[in-house]
């Protein structure tokens, strides 16, 4: 149960638009589509903002998106606010029934 | 309004056992699987354990299979984590989330209660 690669940080500016990757096993993240994202702002509970890679709970900035590629899941936000500074988490169900999270990325709205 | 309170933190010595508590309301508790997560102070997230909406089917992450115990009692929409063996390692913030399996996902989540394992 290693946890899912991530960048430890990412910044950008107002309005620009970033990406946060997310790579795990081929066995979690490669082959299921259950990856999650989650917002946390300090001090705060995590916030689920997407699941099944892509989708968005209700209540959620269509801002936000979700894909991936072979064994990377990724998250992004476009149009930068600076109500988007917080920690990002992925975080997959995997083949042996549990979950798994990321190590987490903390993203600075510059 | 899903609301999710956990409770049963504090100051414990190493190798003693805790029990936390996770209060649910505002939803059909019996028809959700639920998890524990935990977080250490200024640390990224770990996904503790999981059980089934009934209660039949539960697993756990590793680091605390065989230590850690997830129970519910869907009468009084209480989910439990009973911890046994504490060390160190396990001083974090536990949280309780409710876990549709039609999102596999942890889609709401309690404020957190904190364990601190220390002599």
């Amino acid at each position: 149960q290693s946890a899912l690669t991530q960048p430890a940080s990412v910044s950008g500016s107002p309005g620009q638009s970033i990406t946060i990757s997310c790579t795990g096993p081929s066995s979690d993240v490669g082959d299921f589509n259950f990856v999650s994202w989650y917002q946390q702002h300090p001090g705060k509970a995590p916030k689920l903002i997407l699941y099944f890679l892509s989708n968005r709970p209700s209540g959620v900035s269509d801002r936000l998106s979700g894909s991936k590629s072979g064994d990377t899941a990724s998250l992004t936000i476009s149009g930068l606010q600076a109500e988007d500074t917080a920690d990002y988490y992925c975080c997959s169900y995997t083949s042996s029934g549990t979950w798994v999270f990321g190590g987490g990325t903390k993203l600075t709205v510059l | 309004q899903v609301q999710l309170v956990e409770s049963g933190g504090g100051v414990v010595q190493p190798g003693r056992s805790q029990r936390l508590s996770c209060a649910a309301s505002g939803f059909s508790f019996s028809t959700y699987a639920m998890h524990w997560a935990r977080q250490v102070p200024g640390k990224g997230l770990e996904w503790v354990a999981v059980i089934s909406y009934e209660g039949n089917n539960k697993y756990y992450a590793d680091s605390v299979k065989g230590r850690f115990t997830i129970s519910r009692d869907n009468s009084n929409n209480t989910l439990y984590l009973q911890m046994n063996s504490l060390t160190t390692a396990d001083t974090a913030v536990y949280y309780c989330a409710r876990g549709p399996m039609t999102m596999y996902s942890l889609d709401s989540w309690g404020q957190g209660t904190l364990v601190t394992v220390s002599s």
